[in-house]
């Protein structure tokens, strides 16, 4: 699973409460992403990061922001959840450092009331 | 320009039987392109992947058939077994583009039946 954890895995949220997802590795790995997974969307690029303090966004950035203070920390905070931010959160890393060969966590089912 | 399209979004095969997933493009900047295979409550794995300048690649009961005129390319099973019942994404990245980024296909439930 290349140390890859998520917390938390579950989460019920009330909507313009602000939350915060974690992606944890451990093994000091560069590149870190994370995306949302919905029916009839596959899944989709919210940001990336590729080290300490550098990040970027993905293609639906919108409402998210992310924080990587620490290698093995990438954190991703929903100011101010929306319904439509209900989904299921995937954090992810290159191992190889190949954008293609990614290795993703278990996941985060978020729902947003 | 950056879509993948996939097909169909469901598959019910045999057990035995061949599985086909396909998928097009538009970006001939894509210069890989993955498959990743997702089982229930997990997250996706990376099952297979091809460069455009190889027609196929196999590994075991899995193959990427490659057509660069057409800019399609698929995923075959052969021998689809229960197991293999997941949900399958393919996937492409340009690497010398601004974005390198994975752009993912909207996912192919399989359900082989036994």
């Amino acid at each position: 699973d290349a140390g890859i954890t998520q917390s938390p895995r579950h989460k019920v949220t009330e909507t313009g409460t602000p939350v915060t997802l974690r992606c944890h590795q451990t093994e000091n790995h560069r590149y870190m992403y994370w995306y949302r997974q919905d029916p009839g969307h596959g899944l989709r690029l919210i940001h990336y990061s590729y080290g300490v303090k550098d990040t970027d966004k993905g293609e639906v950035s919108d409402g998210y922001s992310v924080s990587r203070s620490k290698t093995e920390d990438f954190l991703l905070t929903l100011e101010s959840a929306t319904s439509s931010q209900t989904s299921v959160y995937f954090c992810a890393i290159s191992v190889t450092g190949e954008v293609h060969e990614q290795f993703f966590g278990p996941g985060t089912r978020l729902t947003v009331l | 320009q950056q879509q993948v399209k996939q097909s169909p979004q469901s598959l019910i095969v045999q057990k035995g039987g061949i599985s086909i997933i396909n998928c097009a493009y538009e970006n001939t900047a894509f210069d890989y392109f993955p498959w990743y295979q997702q089982f229930p409550g997990k997250g996706p794995a990376l099952l297979i992947a091809i460069r455009p300048d190889v027609s196929e690649k196999k590994e075991g009961r899995f193959t990427i058939s490659f057509n660069k005129s057409a800019k399609q390319f698929s995923l075959h099973i052969m021998d689809s077994q229960p197991g293999d019942s997941a949900t399958y994404f393919c996937a492409a990245v340009n690497y010398g583009g601004a974005t390198n980024k994975l752009i993912f296909g909207t996912g192919t439930l399989l359900a082989v039946q036994p």
